[in-house]
């Protein structure tokens, strides 16, 4: 059965200073990996996925993530945190023998320092 | 497109009382999911359907819990009766199924649901 582990359930950058986010998964079989981003009140919104194309993947608002098979993460970077960048990230899998069935982690709440 | 539109927002009812959460997918989409978000469990998968037939419903907590989604355009989740644990927020979700494969959802706003 597929998981999600997330390090870290809060964490505090500056404004301008690199945002790491951690996700590590654990599937039998190649996975269909998400990040999902939670602002206070709302639902939530997809930034990413890696469907098993490149393993370096751009999303929205200047994230990105990079899928490594060897150690099993897809960790969440953004090269220069904005104050609007303060929410909850999710990270999230899903594998091909139960495509519909996503599996959520825990999240992380990350702060922006002015 | 308007989006995942679920409703009510906020609902507060009192313990031994019928609830029914209702959500329209997006337009077109063909599998809806029912998510339940709180603090201490996080976001747990309750139910999904896909072409309006359930496909998987282990997440469903109790027999008091029930879902339906009579055509493509309307779900519903009931609670009855309701207790406090079930105080959560409720999310749906839909998506397009496209073959073997996922590229996401899109999240409705939720319905912040306090039992008392």
């Amino acid at each position: 059965a597929q998981s999600v582990t997330q390090l870290g359930s809060h964490v505090s950058v500056s404004e301008g200073a690199l945002v790491l986010l951690r996700c590590n998964y654990s599937s039998s079989v190649p996975p269909y990996l998400f990040w999902y981003v939670q602002y206070p009140n709302q639902g939530l919104q997809l930034l990413l996925k890696y469907t098993s194309a490149a393993t370096l993947v751009k999303g929205i608002n200047g994230f990105e993530a990079e899928f490594k098979k060897s150690e099993t993460s897809f960790h969440l970077t953004k090269p220069s945190a904005h104050m609007s960048d303060a929410a909850e990230y999710f990270c999230a899998v899903s594998d091909k023998t139960s495509y519909d069935k996503v599996i959520f982690g825990p999240g992380t709440s990350l702060s922006v320092i002015p | 497109d308007a989006g995942v539109i679920q409703s009510p927002r906020h609902e507060v009812t009192e313990m031994g009382q019928e609830v029914t959460l209702r959500c329209k997918p997006i337009s077109g989409h063909n599998s809806l999911f029912w998510y339940r978000q709180t603090m201490m469990r996080g976001l747990e998968l309750l139910i999904y359907f896909n072409n309006n037939v359930p496909i998987d419903d282990s997440g469903m907590p109790e027999d008091r819990f029930s879902a339906k989604m009579p055509n493509a355009s309307f779900s519903t989740l009931k609670i009855q009766p309701s207790e406090p644990r079930d105080s959560a927020v409720y999310f749906c979700a839909s998506s397009l199924r496209q073959g073997p494969a996922n590229y996401g959802y899109t999240f409705g706003s939720g319905t912040r649901l306090t039992v008392v």
